[in-house]
């Protein structure tokens, strides 16, 4: 079956340190893959995707590229600051899955002054 | 105003007791999802809905029901509520004409059944 594997937490950093969140996949067939992001009493929202195999995705200054090769999709940000405290998951779809997201169980992300 | 509204937004309930949580949006979009987000295991997908008559299984529907009352509500029911049911609850939409893989998220129903 389908499945997201995703670094656990809480990952604690100081504000302008370099962020990696570890994420592996399996699926069968050619996924599509996300990041989304749940501020503390907020819903989900999308921060990025990669649709295709060396495919990178990016905002906010995160970036993950889509490697095929490791079945990985690690998401990276230079710079973080307070404000990216949330949690982050990755999730992946299969093309005519009608959207249906499978979810790694969730990153907390805490960045301290 | 938010585009996906659930209510209600907190809940305290006893085993046994019935429940409906309720999902309406004003995105116009034809897909509706229930997921629960539990601690340590992420999001979970209890059931999804393509339109009015079309309504699905997701992996962990035991215990759960659901209504597609109309194209913009997607209502959860759990009909006799359990302890392990204590979650937070998560309805989300998306595009059929978009195979994006974004869904739009509400704020969450979190459920505590006693």
């Amino acid at each position: 079956g389908n499945s997201v594997t995703q670094m656990e937490g809480p990952v604690t950093l100081s504000e302008e340190a370099f962020l990696t969140i570890n994420c592996t996949y399996t699926a069968t067939g050619y996924p599509s893959l996300f990041w989304y992001v749940q501020y503390p009493g907020e819903g989900l929202q999308l921060l990025l995707k990669a649709t295709k195999a060396d495919d990178k995705g990016s905002n906010k200054g995160f970036e993950a590229t889509y490697r095929k090769e490791t079945t990985s999709f690690h998401l990276e940000k230079g710079s973080v600051q307070v404000s990216d405290s949330a949690v982050y998951f990755c999730a992946l779809s299969l093309t005519g899955g009608g959207n249906k997201l499978t979810f790694g169980t969730g990153t907390q992300l805490k960045v301290e002054l | 105003d938010a585009d996906v509204t659930q209510t209600p937004r907190n809940r305290i309930t006893k085993t046994g007791k019935r429940i409906m949580l309720e999902c309406s949006q004003t995105k116009g979009h034809d897909r509706m999802y229930w997921y629960r987000q539990d601690p340590g295991l992420g999001l979970r997908l209890i059931y999804y809905s393509f339109d009015v008559k079309d309504i699905n299984k997701g992996e962990i529907s035991d215990g759960y029901s659901v209504s597609r009352q109309a194209q913009a509500k997607f209502s959860l029911s759990l009909e006799s509520a359990i302890p392990n049911q204590t979650a937070l609850y998560f309805c989300a939409t998306s595009d059929r004409l978009l195979e994006t893989g974004e869904l739009f998220f509400g704020e969450g129903s979190r459920l505590t059944v006693l």
